[in-house]
């Protein structure tokens, strides 16, 4: 196993398109984690899984944003009628939960833009 | 509403010195902290963390100190290397929950 992988790890798109992310954790891992990062930021936190169960979700979330994780394994991120200010890297994140400290593991990210 | 503060964007040091970074918080529910480092074009690589109960921990070339009554926590690194420089991010995790705060990220540059 690699790691964490996400697919793509570019996006350009047009205002007003829908876009998809997908993430594939580490397996066993059954946390997993979307964060989004602008620059000179740190991740902002998005929304929460374990297993299939979306279980925290961040008021930046909008509603033009789901996630889902329909097996408990890969998960994908969907965007919904892009906006200027929705360009950002988006990076995905898992753990197993039973080490010290919690730590995550990250993926490389998606950098989408948006024209 | 910045939870997790890094107020130092930059820092630089030579080779073989001490590096210290930075990072104060507000939330008094964080009941661990982290730190990550992170390379350009690379996701965050988790680097050391500590439990609130604790006031230091050490792993290798990397020790964490926390300080709970001035909500300040620090990440020391000696000796730096030039591979050392990256981002820096600190991070907090509120008791009872899986969210994340991360700060803004400070840039160390390990020169030669």
């Amino acid at each position: 196993d690699t790691g964490v992988s996400q697919d793509p790890r570019h996006k350009i798109t047009k205002r007003g398109q829908n876009v998809t992310f997908r993430c594939d954790p580490i397996s066993e891992h059954n946390r997993l984690y979307w964060y989004r990062q602008t620059l000179g930021q740190g991740p902002e936190f998005l929304t929460y899984f374990q297993n299939e169960a979306q279980l925290e979700k961040s008021r930046l979330l909008s509603d033009r944003f789901s996630a889902e994780r329909p097996k408990g394994s890969f998960s994908t991120l969907e965007i919904q009628r892009t906006e200027q200010g929705d360009s950002a890297m988006y990076l995905c994140a898992s753990s197993d939960g039973t080490s010290v400290g919690n730590e995550q593991f990250f993926g490389p990210g998606t950098r989408l833009t948006v024209l | 509403d910045q939870q997790v503060k890094q107020n130092s964007p930059s820092l630089s040091v030579q080779e073989g010195r001490i590096s210290i970074l930075n990072c104060d918080y507000t939330n008094s529910m964080f009941d661990y902290f982290l730190w990550y480092k992170k390379y350009p074009a690379e996701g965050p690589t988790f680097l050391i963390s500590i439990s609130s109960i604790k006031d230091k921990n050490e792993d290798g070339r990397f020790t964490v100190f926390l300080n709970k009554s001035a909500k300040h926590l620090s990440l020391h690194i000696v000796p730096s290397q030039p591979g050392d420089s990256a981002v820096y991010f600190c991070a907090g995790v509120e008791a009872g929950t899986y969210k994340y705060i991360f700060g803004t990220g400070t840039r160390l540059k390990v020169l030669a």
